[in-house]
Formats: C-alpha cells, structure tokens, sequence
C-alpha cells in the first residue's frame, strides 16, 4: 500500500514567487491534514480536510496561504506571495476517520526554502 | 496554554549507549502523550504513547513513562543503533476529542556514531 506521498521534497523559490506544494493521502483516507515546521521549531498544525471540505483551518497563518482539496482526493497548498518566513519543512497527513484513537499517517514533508 | 519542551539538540552517541531525550509538558488535565520519530528521507511515524499517568509506552527498544508528578515523557533506549539515528518529536493533544491538533516539541535530531 502506497503512503502518504508529498511533492516536491524540496522547493526553492524567491521572496514574491509562487509555490505549489501537493499532497496525496493514502487512497480511502478520507481526513487530510496540513502541517508545517518553521526554522527547526515545534511542528504547527495548518488545516484539517474532510474529504474537499475544509474542517478546521485554525491554524492557517495568514491568507496568503490557500489549501484546496478538490474532489477530494490529493490537496495543494499554494503560498502567494512567499515570504522569508515562510521557510520550512511542511508535512501532510491522512487518517481514515478523525477522532482521538485514529492514526495519522505522514508524507515525508516538502522543504521550502524561501530566498 | 499547554505546551511541550524537548532537550534541544542534536544529540550524538555512540552505538550500543544509553539514551535518554527529555521532554516536559504544561497541560489541562491529563492528556495522551506521544512520540513521534522522523527517520531521513521518511514521514514521522508514531513510535510509542501513552494515555494515563503511570502508563509506560514502548516500541523498537524504546520506552517512556507518563509521570503526572515532574509532568514529564522522558524517552529512553538501553542501546542505541546506528539506525536510531533520526529526529523525535515529543507532541500531546491539547483538546480531548481530537488527536490532530497536536501540540509538538521542537524536535530532538539523534545521531549515532558506530
């Protein structure tokens, strides 16, 4: 079985550019989750999928950040303009079912590097 | 708010050492407790966890007990390998219904040497 694959694994772009990342969750996973770990600091949660439905986007930092999840299979993250802070590893997840005993499984994460 | 604090790092061994990772935590009430490990070039995997005070985790060799009283999930290993070389997360759910909206460490990068 496939897992949780994330593209592209490293991205280096100018501040003012344009970045893409995707995500494709475990086919069935129903739940997606966005993530990011800023300068070796503690992971932050983003955004929660179900299915194309945004469940919970707390965590999203401002709106120059745009998660799309249509037809809910693979997601994009899309930051427009980037910034230098922007500068991370950003991580996707899928879980079959939301809840407190679901397992999350983890892409390997994309590493955005922000010039 | 509640929170999580890790050893920072990177933390270098030798094989067949004893480790220890330091994490500490602020919460409300008594949540589940977690650690996650990231291997190179992999996604984070959950290693171990634990739901009650007193509950000792384990997995791959590693161990951590839940100690209500230091508020803390120390993780530990009697002999470490080369393959243990990634980074750990130390992470806990702030709300009781949710196990996504995780509250994580910095991270601990581990590196052992052979």
């Amino acid at each position: 079985e496939a897992g949780v694959t994330q593209f592209p694994s490293h991205s280096v772009i100018e501040k003012g550019q344009t970045v893409t990342l995707r995500c494709d969750p475990i086919s069935g996973h129903d739940n997606l989750y966005w993530y990011r770990r800023v300068m070796g600091k503690e992971i932050k949660f983003l955004l929660h999928f179900v299915k194309e439905s945004k469940q919970d986007e707390s965590g999203m930092p401002n709106n120059r950040f745009l998660a799309e999840r249509t037809g809910g299979t693979y997601s994009t993250l899309k930051v427009q303009p980037a910034e230098l802070e922007d500068s991370g590893v950003y991580f996707c997840a899928s879980s079959q079912q939301g809840g407190p005993n679901e397992k999350l499984f983890f892409g390997s994460g994309t590493q955005l590097s922000v010039l | 708010g509640d929170s999580v604090t890790q050893m920072e790092g990177p933390v270098t061994l030798s094989e067949e050492a004893f480790l220890t990772i330091n994490c500490t935590y602020t919460a409300t009430g008594y949540p589940s407790l977690f650690w996650y490990v990231q291997y190179p070039g992999e996604g984070l995997q959950l290693l171990l966890k634990a739901t009650k005070a007193d509950d000792k985790g384990s997995n791959k060799g590693f161990e951590a007990t839940y100690r209500k009283e230091t508020t803390s999930f120390h993780l530990e290993k009697g002999s470490v390998q080369v393959s243990d070389s990634a980074v750990y997360f130390c992470a806990l759910p702030p709300l009781r219904d949710s196990n996504y909206q995780l509250i994580w460490g910095a991270g601990t990068k581990l590196i052992i040497k052979p």
